[in-house]
């Protein structure tokens, strides 16, 4: 297996503008998360999804982020407007739900620039 | 709220040394405890984890030391090389849920 795909794998934008970030889960997997990292907070889970529906969002930072899992094997993350401060690396994984202790297989993240 | 306190932030090790990482939790819930470890540029990858049913688990060179009841895990890296050089996280999650809270990092720096 190719492992959790992650698209674009850099991205610089202008503040205003809407971001759009994609994954792509390891085949089979039912859970998936999308998280944030930084140097100042970490790594963050923003909101993960259990058979393609979320089910807690409660990392997402605001409004102005949303995600969507139209089917097993894609996932978006958008960001609109973005802001400076939404300049982070963010990185998707997925794991076989085993109903707690799973683990979670990253992709290889997005470093995004807002300018 | 932080659930998870990792220290130290970095630690510089030479190499052949121990390597050592805690972590402290509050939440008694949880009960599956992993150390991920990430090297740059690339993303977090599961290195190893333990269930609070034992107080050690060891693979290789890493050990995970558990004490329940002072809320406390760290992460033992034996005769530390170079190619150990990494962040390593430590995380917990709570029974059934597959949400993980992670610590803030630890950046391993292991000198030849």
């Amino acid at each position: 297996d190719a492992g959790v795909i992650q698209s674009p794998r850099h991205e610089v934008t202008e503040m205003g503008q809407e971001v759009t970030l994609r994954c792509k889960p390891i085949s089979g997997h039912n859970s998936l998360f999308w998280y944030r990292q930084t140097m100042m907070r970490g790594l963050e889970l923003l909101i993960y999804f259990n058979n393609n529906v979320p089910i807690d969002d409660s990392g997402m930072p605001e409004d102005r982020f949303s995600a969507k899992m139209p089917n097993a094997s894609f996932s978006t993350l958008k960001i609109q407007p973005s802001e400076p401060r939404d300049s982070a690396v963010y990185f998707c994984a997925s794991s076989q739900t085993r109903g707690g202790g799973g683990e979670q297989f990253f992709g290889p993240g997005t470093r995004l620039t807002v300018l | 709220q932080q659930q998870v306190k990792q220290s130290p932030q970095s630690l510089i090790v030479q190499k052949g040394g121990i390597s050592i990482i805690n972590c402290a939790y509050e939440n008694t819930a949880f009960d599956y405890f992993p150390w991920y470890q990430q090297f740059p540029g690339k993303g977090p990858a599961l290195l190893i984890a333990i269930r609070p049913d034992v107080s050690e688990k060891k693979e290789g060179r890493f050990t995970i030391s558990f004490n329940k009841s002072a809320k406390q895990f760290s992460l033992h890296i034996m005769d530390s090389q170079p190619g150990d050089s990494a962040t390593y996280f430590c995380a917990a999650s709570k029974g059934g849920s597959e949400k993980l809270v992670f610590g803030k990092g630890t950046k391993l720096t292991v000198n030849p």
